[in-house]
């Protein structure tokens, strides 16, 4: 079982819809996790952050976590083209706390 | 922006040279880690740069060395490159403890290309 899993994707939705992807990691102790956001041949961009169970908002951007189910995932309200791009869910791990990623899902939001 | 710099964003280098890709951490940050990401996939940690000492490895063999220096700027040095090590480097730093620590922020990377 990986550290960290996402759905690859490609996940496509139009444009104004409710983007939803997931995440799931391995480590019941873990107590951090990252959302960042990667447009193609560019770097990771952190979005979001959350520590305790339940639902963050940002703007258009919800994280929701589920320490029980050892599950997190981002929610992106009234989808934008400019939305497109990979999102990679990353949880700290080790005595240096490096962030452990998911291999991203890939999101196309279609105008 | 991050504030976070590297150079050079791109190179190309040939199978069994050495290469030093160089990283800036932001203003304020004590830590520099650095990451390879291939195409397709996540970030994987090499290393990690606290206060001038190595603070945790990846699983990267040993001819991934690196150094952090007094303004804690970071290097990042691969000798005896190999047509595997062509990846998107990544420099990430953040200061502080605890969540401190752990939220790090990206720079633009630099792209190798091993021939």
């Amino acid at each position: 079982q990986k550290e960290v899993e996402q759905n690859s994707g490609p996940l496509s939705v139009p444009e104004g819809a409710i983007a939803s992807l997931n995440c799931t990691y391995s480590d019941r102790v873990s107590q951090s996790f990252f959302w960042y956001r990667q447009y193609s041949g560019k770097s990771p961009e952190l979005i979001m952050s959350i520590y305790s169970n339940g639902d963050k908002e940002d703007g258009r951007f919800t994280a929701q976590l589920n320490k029980a189910s050892q599950y997190v995932s981002l929610l992106i309200r009234d989808s934008q083209p400019s939305d497109s791009a990979t999102y990679l869910c990353a949880v700290p791990r080790g005595s240096a706390r490096q962030l452990t990623f998911g291999s991203g899902t890939q999101l196309t939001v279609l105008p | 922006e991050t504030g976070v710099t590297q150079s050079p964003t791109h190179l190309i280098k040939t199978r069994g040279q050495q290469v030093t890709l160089r990283c800036s951490s932001q203003s304020g940050h004590n830590t520099v880690s650095w990451y390879q990401q291939a195409l397709g996939q996540g970030p994987q940690f090499i290393f990690q740069y606290y206060r001038e000492e190595e603070n945790g490895r990846g699983n990267f063999p040993p001819r991934f060395s690196g150094l952090q220096f007094p303004n804690y700027s970071s290097e990042l040095n691969v000798n005896a490159l190999e047509l595997d090590d062509s990846a998107l480097y990544l420099c990430a730093s953040s200061g502080g403890t605890g969540r401190r620590q752990e939220t790090q922020y990206f720079g633009p990377g630099t792209r190798l290309l091993v021939l």
